[in-house]
């Protein structure tokens, strides 16, 4: 069984569409993050759920809205698409919000918007 | 702000050993390392509490120095599976928000 499981895994759109990836998590964690990888391989975080509560909202366009109809799910729709949207799109999850506690990653979302 | 890591790129012979070094500007809690292989997700390797404690794994190590800000990542006698992009991710407080290093690609060839 996977952990932290995200769909699609692929994503090719068109400028202007709207699309979602959504993510479930079945090892009973109550935090749930999402994080973009763009092509220099950076990891920046986007969003941090706990318990179905948004916590930390990066500095990220309005056409992101993330929503958590459960602790176990975290889904992303992004409105109007643009070619810079283009990225992985990590989920995660983690026990907790304390410092010591391990994130698990989904396997990604790669996202080309053309 | 995201913290430091260097170097940016290594390129080891199986048997070499290696430090990757990762540096914040902020007062940290605990630093989390990961491994990230090509097209894969991140894999946890381990997390380092305030306390200079120094943790290891197989022949993976971590030190944590909270004064400096720093925290080092030895690998020795590196196996071709070490092969990825180690990213640190730096605690700073407040809620749950690891932050992660700029990274560092490491290749292992025979």
């Amino acid at each position: 069984d996977t952990a932290v499981s995200q769909t699609p895994k692929y994503l090719v759109t068109q400028m202007g569409n709207d699309k979602s990836i959504k993510c479930e998590q079945n090892l009973g964690h109550d935090t749930m993050y999402w994080y973009k990888q763009d092509s220099k391989k950076f990891l920046k975080i986007m969003f941090s759920y706990n318990n179905k509560e948004l916590i930390i909202n990066e500095t990220v366009p309005n056409r992101f809205s993330p929503k958590s109809p459960d602790k176990a799910h975290l889904n992303l729709h992004i409105n109007s698409l643009e070619l810079g949207d283009s990225a992985v799109y990590f989920c995660a999850s983690s026990q907790g919000t304390l410092s010591g506690n391990t994130i698990y990653f989904g396997e990604g979302s790669w996202l080309t918007v053309v | 702000q995201q913290p430091v890591q260097s170097p940016q790129a290594v390129i080891l012979r199986e048997g070499e050993d290696a430090v990757i070094n990762c540096s914040s500007s902020k007062a940290l809690y605990s630093v989390h390392w990961y491994r990230q292989k090509h097209g894969e997700a991140p894999i946890f390797l381990m997390i380092l509490l305030k306390g200079g404690e120094q943790k290891g794994h197989d022949k993976i190590s971590a030190s944590f120095n909270e004064k400096k800000q720093q925290s080092s990542l030895y690998l020795t006698a590196s196996q071709l599976s070490y092969s990825g992009t180690y990213f640190c991710g730096a605690f700073s407080g407040g809620y749950q928000k690891v932050t992660f290093g700029t990274g560092t690609k490491l290749q292992v060839i025979p």
